[in-house]
């Protein structure tokens, strides 16, 4: 099947923002989710987006979904080293399953 | 509150052998879901469970079996390892199967 996409990796400043993309696969989805996971660790629940939303901001975390264009991106303001991590944006694929499917993750680096 | 708890955190096995997982969901969550994830990818979903019945399974060998208990726990078990085998294994509960899944910090098994 079709893959969620994200690139594999992004770079920032300190104090800069962070936009990082995904593309997802399931019109149908209900709801997408952005994950981060630090080294060593699981998965830590940032934000989630229901599907009749466009955006949703949470403290320093935008996320703004395009269903058009199955895009969905997570904006973190004001970046921080401790938001080094790899990040994953998830859909719920297909009506009435709830299992996730996975992008491969985005590692974002941040420079002091 | 405690999070998700699974055991053991590490483990290694030789190949032919099985393995236990065992997961703890949040208080008060119903649902379990196990995921795999290799390294450099994302997770992959294996199971998910909600009052001990297998609401989902992904795509993945009949070595791999699951089951809940009474008490919501749930334990992951697979048999004849190989070495494609080895990966972070990662649990998941939510509230019912369509609310946002919280993770467990994994158990790495490694295939000698």
């Amino acid at each position: 099947g079709e893959d969620v996409e994200q690139s594999l990796f992004l770079s920032v400043r300190e104090g800069d923002s962070s936009v990082i993309n995904c593309t997802y696969t399931d019109s149908s989805s209900t709801y997408l989710y952005w994950y981060k996971q630090e080294p060593g660790a699981g998965l830590q629940l940032l934000t989630y987006i229901f599907s009749n939303m466009d955006m949703k901001q949470d403290q320093r975390l935008t996320v703004l979904l395009n269903k058009k264009d199955k895009h969905l991106s997570l904006r973190i303001a004001d970046t921080q080293t401790g938001d080094s991590a790899i990040y994953f944006c998830a859909e719920v694929r297909g009506a009435g399953s709830y299992q996730l499917t996975f992008g491969k993750g985005t590692k974002l680096s941040v420079i002091p | 509150d405690a999070g998700v708890t699974q055991s053991p955190t590490h483990l290694i096995k030789t190949r032919g052998q099985h393995v236990t997982l065992r997961c703890s969901p949040i208080s008060g969550h119903k649902s379990v879901s196990w995921y795999q994830q290799v390294l450099g990818q994302g997770p992959q979903f294996i199971f998910q469970y909600y009052e001990k019945e297998e609401r989902g399974r992904g795509n993945f060998p009949d070595r791999f079996s699951a089951r809940q208990f009474p008490n919501y726990s749930s334990e992951l078990n697979v048999n004849a390892l190989l070495l494609g085998d080895s990966a972070l294994y990662l649990c998941a509960s939510s509230l019912v199967g369509d609310q946002p899944q919280h993770f467990g910090d994994g158990t790495r098994l490694s295939i000698l």
